[in-house]
């Protein structure tokens, strides 16, 4: 069964700096999704992006945020400048239908920890 | 106030035995979905029931949903020591802002006992 795969597993980071986590999701899907789940809490919705540009966002979702699909299969999220509170779980999801009662395929995570 | 919040938190049975989970949610839905998560792992989409349906059945897993009450339950039939896992409902709605995106609560961790 296909799936969503994500890379890195584990990303060490020192505040400030940038980190970009990477996606390659299901490859016929159309809708892409970043989710956050800090540790101990809820999952919580960042970015969905449609046809090359993001189509919702959250409030968690502000300028130090972006996404981008660089080439065909990758679905990337870039932190500018990395906060000890971006330490969480951060996972990546694809659909073929937007809200047209499709589920959300997940990958198994990268977790950032911020030092 | 929260959308889509499962009670029990924490539930604890025997292999064998049924677990009910219960979520509840505050505003219209389009649909609401049962997703599983294993520790350390990611979501496992396992069931997804519109706001026009009231069950729906897959293999031992069965959804209720009352609109009318705002809200679902997940029922796990004569469980397993592998549904060990967390349990999330997820709801998919259109919020005052417009937009639309899951909405998970904060899960009911499942431990089956062999």
């Amino acid at each position: 069964e296909p799936e969503v795969t994500q890379t890195p597993s584990h990303q060490v980071t020192q505040m400030g700096q940038e980190v970009i986590l990477r996606c390659v999701p299901i490859s016929n899907h159309l809708y892409f999704y970043w989710y956050r789940q800090i540790l101990g809490q809820k999952v919580e919705f960042l970015v969905s992006f449609y046809n090359n540009e993001i189509s919702e966002k959250s409030e968690i979702f502000d300028d130090q945020f972006s996404v981008e699909r660089p080439d065909g299969s990758n679905f990337t999220l870039k932190i500018r400048s990395t906060k000890l509170e971006d330490s969480a779980m951060y996972f990546c999801a694809s659909s073929d239908g937007r809200g047209s009662n499709q589920p959300q395929h997940f990958g198994d995570g990268t977790r950032l920890s911020i030092l | 106030s929260q959308q889509g919040e499962e009670d029990p938190q924490a539930l604890s049975i025997q292999e064998g035995e049924n677990a009910t989970m219960n979520c509840s949610y505050k505003t219209s839905i389009n649909n609401l979905q049962w997703y599983r998560q294993n520790s350390g792992r990611g979501l496992v989409h396992l069931i997804l029931i519109r706001s026009n349906e009231r069950e729906k059945h897959s293999g031992r897993l069965r959804v209720t949903l009352d609109t009318s009450k705002k809200s679902s339950s997940l029922l796990i039939t004569a469980s397993r020591a592998a549904d060990t896992a967390s349990y999330f409902c997820a709801t998919d709605a259109t919020m005052d802002t417009g937009r639309r995106a899951l909405t998970f609560g904060s899960g009911t961790r499942l431990q089956v006992q062999p």
